[in-house]
């Protein structure tokens, strides 16, 4: 079964940092590329990052640009979130969606998506 | 950035009606490269058509998408009670991705 879990989600003051990662299987990992998708409450959906199977290519929403960094480990088939000075504006359900298509570049439709990890910035 | 306008925002409507829903862009979204999906309360976003026209696998012959250049429309052609839900336009054409603000169909 194809399957996307996220984790490390959780309540942080506003200037701390959290790392989210998410866990795939079912699917050949860097065959594809990655994204990270966060809603928050009540709202609609926002692109946040995307990386190639290599990554080779990385692209980030202007809203996060500068403070968070996505990355992935092929061969511990995960993708990851590094989110520095988090802002009340961060909190949001965090999804982990995987590219339908093509490994080398992020512009791709999301076929697979994650629960989400809920993330909550306040003091 | 592409800005995609959704509309109506909401709409209330009866299994069984036939209905079609808007999707602008603020400008030209290269390749088609537009997909919707479908989100139920609590859950994740489903990928339903994506280069505009195609269905994605497992999607019912009742959803359809259409539309080129800034213009697209999602058509669901008879509506089961399981269809009622939020739906959301995405461009992903070019960096960076975006979505709409999202349709809810309601049940009259």
């Amino acid at each position: 079964e194809v399957q996307l879990v996220e984790s490390g989600g959780g309540l942080v003051q506003p200037g701390r940092s959290l790392r989210l990662s998410c866990a795939a299987s079912g699917f050949t990992f860097d065959d594809y590329a990655m994204h990270w998708v966060r809603q928050a409450p009540g709202k609609g959906l926002e692109w946040v990052s995307g990386i190639t199977w290599n990554s080779g290519s990385i692209g980030y929403a202007d809203s996060v640009k500068g403070r968070f960094t996505i990355s992935r480990d092929n061969a511990k088939n995960s993708l990851y979130l590094q989110m520095n000075s988090l802002r009340a504006e961060d909190t949001a359900l965090y999804y982990c969606a995987k590219a339908r298509r093509l490994p080398a570049a992020i512009q791709d439709a999301f076929d697979i998506w994650g629960q989400g990890t809920m993330v909550t910035v306040s003091s | 950035e592409i800005v995609l306008t959704q509309s109506p925002g909401t709409l209330s409507l009866s299994p069984g009606e036939r209905v079609t829903l808007s999707c602008r862009a603020s400008q030209s979204v290269s390749g088609s490269y537009l997909a919707w999906y479908q989100q139920k309360p609590g859950q994740a976003p489903r990928l339903l058509i994506y280069g505009a026209s195609s269905r994605a696998t497992g999607i019912p012959d009742r959803f359809s998408g259409s539309g080129s250049g800034t213009d697209f429309t999602l058509t669901i052609s008879r509506l089961e009670p399981e269809d009622f839900a939020v739906y959301y336009c995405q461009h992903y054409g070019s960096s960076p991705i975006t979505f709409g603000q999202g349709t809810r169909l309601e049940i009259k």
